[in-house]
């Protein structure tokens, strides 16, 4: 199963973009980098996911490598409430489909 | 419903008590999963049904923990023998058929004491 490595914590200030890396570096072929997050006491969140284009939606963007061995997590302009742990994932096909294995994810804190 | 339904929110169990613990996915969701999370630690993959269908029980840690969804809805939780090592929230959540992104409860925070 391929892993994911991200840095334990991060700080952004309020109002700044919030750039969150991820390093995959055996991620085969055919599978997604997966982020969510979750903010204290709620389970996780989807974010956004992609396969090797870069992908925007309303609440992020994500920037994959061209090797695809690494991605980047980016909040444009991050608020108070994106205080919370940041988990890359790629998604592996385990028994009869696929799973999401978490890692130990980033906790980004937003100071005002 | 509109999200994933973990009942109930919190649970405090005796060592040795058996528990049961409840999800109501998303209506429509055939994919449902349970996590368990330490404190600190990201989710932990416990099992995982494509309806009524268990395909994957790797992460339950000891045969104490079992889980069903007789119906293919609703899924149960059971921890027989609860040791404090057990105390964790439990994670469920639902994926829809197009297979993208999965839906999360809130969890149910268990202690043993």
């Amino acid at each position: 199963d391929a892993k994911t490595t991200q840095p334990p914590s991060m700080d952004c200030a309020e109002g700044r973009a919030a750039n969150l890396p991820c390093n995959h570096s055996t991620i085969s072929g055919n599978e997604y980098v997966y982020w969510y997050r979750q903010i204290h006491s709620q389970g996780p969140q989807y974010i956004i996911h992609g396969l090797k284009n870069n992908e925007t939606n309303e609440m992020a963007s994500l920037i994959i490598t061209e090797d695809r061995k690494s991605s980047t997590l980016i909040l444009p302009h991050a608020t108070l409430r994106d205080t919370a742990v940041y988990y890359c994932i790629v998604r592996v096909r385990g028994t009869g489909g696929f799973k999401t294995i978490f890692g130990a994810g980033t906790r980004l804190f937003v100071k005002a | 419903g509109a999200g994933v339904s973990q009942s109930p929110r919190y649970k405090v169990a005796k060592r040795g008590q058996d528990v049961a613990l409840r999800c109501d996915p998303i209506s429509g969701h055939v994919s449902l999963f349970w996590y368990q999370q330490a404190l600190g630690q990201g989710p932990e993959f416990l099992t995982y049904f494509q309806n009524e269908a268990q395909l994957d029980k790797s992460g339950l840690p000891s045969d104490r923990f079992f889980a069903e969804r007789p119906e293919g809805s609703v899924s149960t939780l059971k921890i027989q023998r609860t040791q404090q090592e057990d105390s964790a929230v439990y994670l469920c959540a639902s994926r829809d058929p197009s297979n993208t992104e999965a839906f999360f409860g809130q969890g149910t925070r268990l202690t043993v004491v």
